[in-house]
């Protein structure tokens, strides 16, 4: 079946470096893509996303790229900080025209990202 | 703080109890969700709420048992549950369902059935 999958279920860096998370995702009429942050203790918080009429999307100190050809998504996070120590997930959806509401997001497993001090 | 209160924190029943879980949202949202999470497994999605109506029950097994009494809250009743019910529970809300919005999550109610 199709999915959505992280290549790395672990990630460890130095702080300060910076990290890079990847995502598969298998179903091709997706085009809207989520990264989430889960931190200990606490639910899941929206950190980007972006459609997939873009390749690159950038936040405050996070840029995801999408390359629909591999159907590879990835998160990366500049200058990581002992903060950003958490376990993220991707998650997929079709797009509106389609008829997708937010409720039918696939989510991956998830990728622990634990920084170094 | 996401605006989305879960209470308890944490619960801890026997397969012969009764139990609710309680959710608020503060955020002025039309749609709410309860999702499980399971150690190792992805986010399930089990319940959706639009404007108080239940839009999708994904073969949730009856033991739990849903209510929105308004679009601010919204609770999730259990009762005989099997120790393979034990995860994270999360409620979220967003704006609206029918388009891809951020979803709010709460902190989750970690359940313990024994």
């Amino acid at each position: 079946g199709e999915s959505v999958g992280l290549h790395l279920p672990t990630l460890s860096v130095q702080e300060g470096d910076n990290s890079i998370i990847n995502c598969a995702y298998s179903n091709s009429a997706s085009d809207y893509f989520i990264w989430y942050k889960q931190e200990s203790g606490k639910g899941p918080q929206f950190i980007i996303d972006i459609r997939s009429n873009m390749d690159k999307r950038q936040g405050q100190r996070v840029t995801v790229l999408l390359n629909k050809t591999v159907k590879h998504l990835s998160l990366q996070i500049a200058a990581t900080q002992p903060g950003d120590s958490a376990v993220y997930f991707c998650a997929e959806n079709i797009g509106e025209d389609s008829g997708a509401g937010s409720y039918q997001l696939t989510f991956g497993k998830g990728t622990k990202l634990s920084v170094i001090p | 703080e996401t605006g989305v209160t879960q209470t308890p924190r944490h619960l801890v029943m026997g397969m012969t109890n009764k139990k609710s879980l309680k959710c608020e949202q503060h955020l002025g949202h039309n749609a709410m969700y309860w999702y499980k999470q399971s150690a190792k497994k992805p986010l399930e999605l089990m319940f959706v709420y639009s404007l108080e109506e239940r839009v999708e029950n994904n073969s949730v097994p009856s033991r739990f048992s849903p209510e929105c009494p308004n679009s601010s809250h919204l609770f999730l009743h259990l009762h005989t549950l099997q120790p393979e019910d034990s995860a994270l529970y999360l409620c979220a809300s967003s704006q609206d369902i029918e388009v891809n919005e951020k979803l709010f999550f709460g902190s989750g109610t970690q359940l313990s059935v024994l």
